[in-house]
C-alpha cells in the first residue's frame, strides 16, 4: 500500500462546471502525477510535481490546471469541465530515488453531462 | 504522438502458455521501462521493470526483454494462468521525471 488517496471517487458533473480532484498521499515523496485513462489511449500524463510549488505540464494539460501547496497533498482542477474530460483520473507517487517506479491512486471517475 | 506504443490491444492464451506482450518506443533518451497490470476498478499496479543497460530482467513468472536497437520490449508470462487475465501497459521514463504509457493490452488467459 503506497498510501494515496483519491477523492471524490466519483462525481457526476454538468458542462461548464469547475471540478477539484485531490490527491492525498501519507508518505512524504516529492514527486506526485495525474494521469487521465481513456480507451484507445492508455493513460496519458496531466500533470505532475516535482516538489510543493513546483509543477510542470504533460502530455494532455489544456484545460486542467494544479496546485501543490504542500508535500501530501495534489490537487487537480478543471475550470469548466467539458464532455471530452470524461474520464477516470489516476494519481500517481513516485519513489525517485530508490526503484523509480510510480505508484497509483485507485481512481476517480468523473462524468461531465 | 504516442512515444510508447502497444499496437495489439488484445491476446488470448491459453492457460499454462506463454503470454508475450509487445511494446514499442519512439524516444532514444527513454532509459527505464514498465510494466503495470490493472485490473477492472482499481489503479494500475508495477509489474516488472528493466533499465536500459540490461537486456532482460527476471521476476518470476515474468521476464521483460529489452531490444535498444530496435526500441521493443516485451513481457513474457510463463506459464500464463487465469488470474493473470487484466490489461497490461508498458511505460517508458528518461531520468525517472515524466513516465510515458502506451495504450495497452486486454490480456485474457483461458481456463
Amino acid at each position: 500500500d503506497a498510501g494515496i488517496t483519491q477523492s471524490p471517487r466519483h462525481k457526476v458533473t454538468e458542462t461548464g462546471t469547475p471540478v477539484t480532484l485531490r490527491c492525498h498521499q501519507t508518505e512524504n515523496h516529492r514527486y506526485m502525477y495525474w494521469y487521465r485513462q481513456d480507451p484507445g489511449h492508455g493513460l496519458r500524463l496531466i500533470h505532475y510535481s516535482y516538489g510543493v510549488k513546483d509543477t510542470d505540464k504533460g502530455e494532455v494539460s489544456d484545460g486542467y490546471s494544479v496546485s501543490r501547496s504542500k508535500t501530501e497533498d495534489f490537487l487537480l482542477t478543471l475550470e469548466s469541465a467539458t464532455s471530452s474530460q470524461t474520464s477516470v483520473y489516476f494519481c500517481a507517487i513516485s519513489r525517485q530515488g530508490e526503484t523509480g517506479e510510480l505508484f497509483f491512486g485507485e481512481g476517480s471517475r468523473l462524468t461531465v453531462l | 504522438d504516442q512515444q510508447v506504443k502497444q499496437n495489439s490491444p488484445s491476446l488470448s492464451v491459453q492457460e499454462g502458455r506463454i503470454s508475450i506482450l509487445n511494446c514499442d518506443y519512439t524516444n532514444s533518451m527513454f532509459d527505464y521501462f514498465l510494466w503495470y497490470k490493472k485490473y477492472p476498478a482499481e489503479g494500475p499496479t508495477f509489474l516488472i521493470s528493466i533499465s536500459s543497460i540490461k537486456d532482460k530482467n527476471e521476476d518470476g513468472r515474468f521476464t521483460v526483454f529489452l531490444n535498444k536497437s530496435a526500441k521493443h520490449l516485451s513481457l513474457h508470462i510463463v506459464p500464463s494462468q487465469p488470474g493473470d487475465s487484466a490489461v497490461y501497459f508498458c511505460a517508458a521514463s528518461a531520468n525517472f521525471n515524466k513516465f510515458y504509457f502506451g495504450s495497452g493490452t486486454k490480456l485474457n488467459v483461458k481456463p
